[in-house]
């Protein structure tokens, strides 16, 4: 089964308009953590929010939300008020304790390429 | 506080070849991971490191291999090159290793094999 699921292949949004991007996840560890990150056509993964296991609440930063459901495995991420520069490719990750080996290995979805309409 | 840079940005090689990538993490990071990312496979996981030590390998065969000096920064090799080969080779730090430490990629070295 995979570990990270984006269903979202490609999505479109209207400047300024807010969108959701989908990510389901698979683990039986207690203690992960699930990361957003974002990818220009430049090839750099650039890290974009971070959500504990643990934490209680919703994270946040900036134009950007983690709308976490514990229960539904889900760790949708929200931009509001998109940019044209938002136009990336957008990865979901989730790092967790490999084999109780005190290694933690970091395991991607395979992305949802968004592009922001002028 | 500079970011994890890694060198080269491009590289052509022929297959047989052999190519060692380099990665610098950002200062005081000492966990250094490698990533592959293909069209096809998407991003997979090569190796992390620590202090040192390989703490973690990917499913990757041996012809790819890696190691880390004292001052953090680490190179991976890939021996005997073929035409799959071919991809976006993504470095990341962090600070440490746990479920909850971020992890800094660099803006990858692009290997093409011909």
């Amino acid at each position: 089964a995979q570990k990270i699921t984006q269903t979202q292949p490609g999505m479109f949004v209207q400047e300024k308009e807010a969108v959701t991007l989908d990510c389901t996840y698979d683990t039986s560890d207690p203690s992960y953590g699930l990361f957003w990150y974002k990818q220009p056509s430049s090839g750099e993964m650039i890290f974009l929010i971070y959500q504990g296991s643990y934490d209680q609440q919703n994270a946040t930063e900036g134009r950007y939300s983690l709308n976490f459901q514990k229960a539904r495995k889900s760790a949708n991420l929200v931009i509001s008020a998109s940019q044209l520069g938002d136009s990336a490719m957008y990865f979901c990750a989730m790092r967790e304790e490999y084999s109780g080996a005190g290694s933690y290995q970091l395991t991607f979805g395979k992305g949802t390429k968004l592009s922001v309409i002028p | 506080k500079a970011g994890v840079t890694q060198t080269p940005r491009y590289l052509i090689k022929t297959r047989g070849q052999q190519v060692t990538l380099s990665c610098s993490p950002i200062s005081g990071h000492r966990s250094v991971s490698w990533y592959q990312q293909t069209p096809g496979q998407g991003l997979q996981f090569l190796f992390e490191y620590f202090s040192e030590t390989q703490r973690n390998k990917g499913n990757f065969p041996g012809r790819f291999s890696g190691r880390q000096f004292s001052n953090s920064r680490s190179e991976m090799n890939v021996s005997t090159l073929e035409l799959g080969d071919s991809a976006l080779y993504l470095c990341a730090s962090s600070l440490a290793i746990d479920s909850t430490d971020t992890q800094y990629f660099g803006p990858g070295t692009r290997l093409t094999v011909l």
